[in-house]
């Protein structure tokens, strides 16, 4: 069974640039997840859905912004882009309830901005 | 607010060792515990999950505890191998509708 995807796996941006990531959950969970990793950090929560709604909000700045769509994929986007917005950003997917609510995540996107 | 700690920060041990990780949680009421594993640069693969009415999980060589009184995780690693090199991440979610909450890892090499 396909995995959660994410689109692109590397991104290059310049300083006050846009850019914006996908998601693609696995099917059938109805919960993303969408969280910031720096270099040497563990993964900071940033922002959450279920059913195509915002749930939970984390430490999202707010230059950034996501949704999630009517095929549930999500897209996060982040503009104004500072130096320090550089990470791996991963999203997650999970079903919330059931008999399995383990959480999956993507291999990320690694965003370095310039 | 929930807080997870991971002990050691990093542990090295040659090839074949049994070991392991510590993971507790400020907030023992829990939904559930998961474990990951990370690669330099790449993404988290959940290794096992155990809901908060579990006690352990197994998968091959890894068998994960949970002590919800005591506020604990730990995973054991049984005759680690070189390829067990990686960081390992505890994340605790306390109901059904939070998120997870992430533990700094600990990262492990296995020497030949």
């Amino acid at each position: 069974a396909a995995g959660v995807i994410q689109s692109p796996r590397h991104l290059i941006k310049e300083k006050r640039e846009t850019a914006t990531l996908k998601c693609y959950p696995i099917s059938r969970h109805d919960t993303v997840y969408w969280y910031q990793q720096g270099p040497g950090q563990d993964p900071q929560f940033l922002i959450s859905f279920y059913e195509k709604m915002q749930s939970d909000k984390g430490s999202i700045p707010d230059r950034f912004s996501a949704q999630q769509f009517s095929d549930y994929h999500s897209e996060l986007n982040m503009s104004s882009l500072e130096l320090g917005d550089s990470a791996l950003y991963f999203c997650a997917s999970r079903q919330r309830t059931g008999l399995n609510t383990e959480a999956f995540f993507g291999q990320g996107t690694r965003l370095t901005v310039v | 607010k929930q807080e997870v700690t991971q002990i050691p920060a990093a542990l090295s041990v040659p090839e074949g060792e049994n070991l392991v990780l510590n993971c507790s949680f400020t907030d023992s009421a829990i939904y559930n515990l998961q474990w990951f594993r990370q690669d330099p640069g790449k993404g988290l693969t959940s290794l096992l999950l155990i809901q908060s009415s579990q006690r352990e999980q197994t998968s091959g060589r890894l068998n994960a505890s949970l002590d919800k009184s005591s506020g604990r995780s730990t995973l054991y690693i049984a005759a680690s191998q070189p390829g067990d090199s990686a960081t390992y991440l505890c994340a605790v979610q306390n109901s059904g509708y939070s998120t997870l909450t992430f533990g700094k890892g600990t990262m492990l090499l296995v020497s030949p």
